[in-house]
């Protein structure tokens, strides 16, 4: 079985500081991982994705993500936060097939 | 993203109504998908149709329909609906592998149907 944790529901940050939003995904055999990210009124966005090539995935708009298996982690980062970055973000596993679990979500809040 | 078209964008049906949803995908993708997004929900995934054919329905209410003439093209036709089905309605595509193995190709999703049911 497989299942992903997005540990904040919120996270709010000031413009220009750096960004992190958790994600631990659960499977039994080597998943695939990504990150999306919805702006309001509109469709979920690929940010980026992992299907165990480098660990460390860069993906659009200056954001990345490390996948640690011995964490069973896959957090989102971004070294300086942008008003536009105000979003909500979606972790995401996969295993086979069309079998793609969706975390809850992390609503992320810019401040000026 | 411009892959994925949704139409229309918003839809006030009452309960008695029949209307449809139609999504189109430009990528030349193999496979679509719906899903529901509702308030403090995590994404429910509703069907799934790989090389036309439906592979996914999870335990959706038979008033909730889909079609798949092509593709391309995915419908989801909704009758007698409840106020509980309020919600955005994503489309989505991707390009499945024929064979059994890792699944690591991106979902392309439109920009949703907001649905709201008197």
């Amino acid at each position: 079985a497989q299942s992903v944790t997005q540990l904040d529901s919120h996270v709010s940050v000031s413009e220009g500081t750096p960004v992190l939003l958790r994600c631990n995904y659960s499977s039994s055999y080597s998943p695939s991982l990504f990150w999306y990210v919805q702006h309001p009124n509109k469709g979920l966005q690929l940010l980026l994705k992992y299907t165990s090539a480098a660990t460390l995935v860069k993906g659009i708009n200056g954001f990345e993500a490390e996948f640690k298996k011995s964490e069973t982690s896959f957090h989102l980062t971004k070294p300086s936060a942008h008003m536009s970055d105000a979003a909500e973000y979606f972790c995401v596993v996969s295993v086979s097939g069309n079998d793609m679990r969706f975390g809850a979500g992390t609503r992320l809040t810019v401040k000026p | 993203e411009t892959g994925v078209t949704q139409t229309p964008r918003h839809l006030v049906m009452g309960m008695t109504n029949k209307k449809s949803l139609k999504c189109e995908q430009h990528l030349g993708h193999n496979a679509m998908y719906w899903y529901k997004q509702s308030a403090k929900k995590p994404l429910e995934l509703m069907f799934v149709y790989n090389f036309k054919e439906q592979t996914e329905n999870n335990s959706v209410p038979s008033r909730f329909s889909p079609e798949c003439p092509n593709s391309s093209h995915l419908f989801l036709h909704l009758h007698t609906l409840q106020p509980e089905d309020s919600a955005l309605y994503l489309c989505a595509s991707s390009q499945q592998r024929a064979l059994p193995g890792p699944y690591n190709s991106p979902l392309h999703f439109g920009n949703g149907t907001r649905l709201t049911v008197t």
